[in-house]
């Protein structure tokens, strides 16, 4: 089956520093991707996505590029602010091999920026 | 723009009591899901639905039921609420397969 794969964190940077978050995959078809944002007290919200290998996705200053060759889907972004602190679910989806209905989430990694 | 919509935001059971956790969307997506997200575990698949009157079970369906009479309604009913379930519990909606999808806002279930 399939798997997605993030660091838990927390994550704690300063405002303005540079962000990666890694996020790699196991998947047996040719997935779509996503990253996922939740803000204190509400649901999920989605960030950016990618649908085929080399595509990038980018949303709010943030990045993401899909590389089959690595398996990886890594969110960055040049410069956080505290308003970007949140819990970001790395997720894909695909019903050849995925969850029930085609699509799997990473564990969340909650990101913490200090002013 | 309500997208989906669930209510009650905040719930508190007794050990064996039920309850509907209820699910509205207003964009005319086929598909339908409840998701629970407890700590160190993400989100996991409770129940789906790929539309009226079909649903299907996901990771963790125990001690769930779900039913879609409309497009638009997915009702999560707990039978009789265990302390294992006190969790946040999220419906989501999407137009189909490797969209996005689109979240309620959650409910915060304790169960004592």
């Amino acid at each position: 089956g399939n798997s997605v794969t993030q660091m838990e964190g927390p994550v704690t940077l300063s405002e303005e520093a540079f962000l990666t978050i890694n996020c790699t995959y196991t998947a047996t078809g040719y997935p779509s991707l996503f990253w996922y944002v939740q803000y204190p007290g509400e649901g999920l919200q989605l960030l950016l996505k990618a649908t085929k290998a080399d595509d990038k996705g980018s949303n709010k200053g943030f990045e993401a590029t899909y590389r089959k060759e690595t398996t990886s889907f890594h969110l960055e972004k040049g410069s956080v602010q505290v308003s970007d602190s949140a819990v970001y679910f790395c997720a894909l989806s695909d019903i050849a091999g995925g969850g029930a209905d085609g699509l799997t989430f990473g564990k969340g990694t909650h990101l913490i920026i200090q002013p | 723009n309500a997208g989906v919509t669930q209510t009650p935001k905040f719930q508190v059971l007794k050990t064996g009591q039920s309850m509907t956790l209820q699910c509205a969307q207003d964009m005319n997506h086929e598909y339908m899901s409840w998701y629970r997200q407890d700590p160190g575990m993400g989100l996991r698949l409770i129940h789906y639905s790929v539309g009226a009157g079909i649903t299907d079970q996901g990771e963790v369906p125990n001690g769930y039921n779900v039913s879609r009479s409309t497009t638009e309604d997915f009702p999560l009913r707990l039978l009789s609420a265990a302390p294992s379930q006190t969790s946040v519990y999220f419906c989501a909606a999407r137009s189909g397969l490797g969209e996005k999808l689109f979240f309620g806002s959650g409910t915060q279930l304790s169960v004592l």
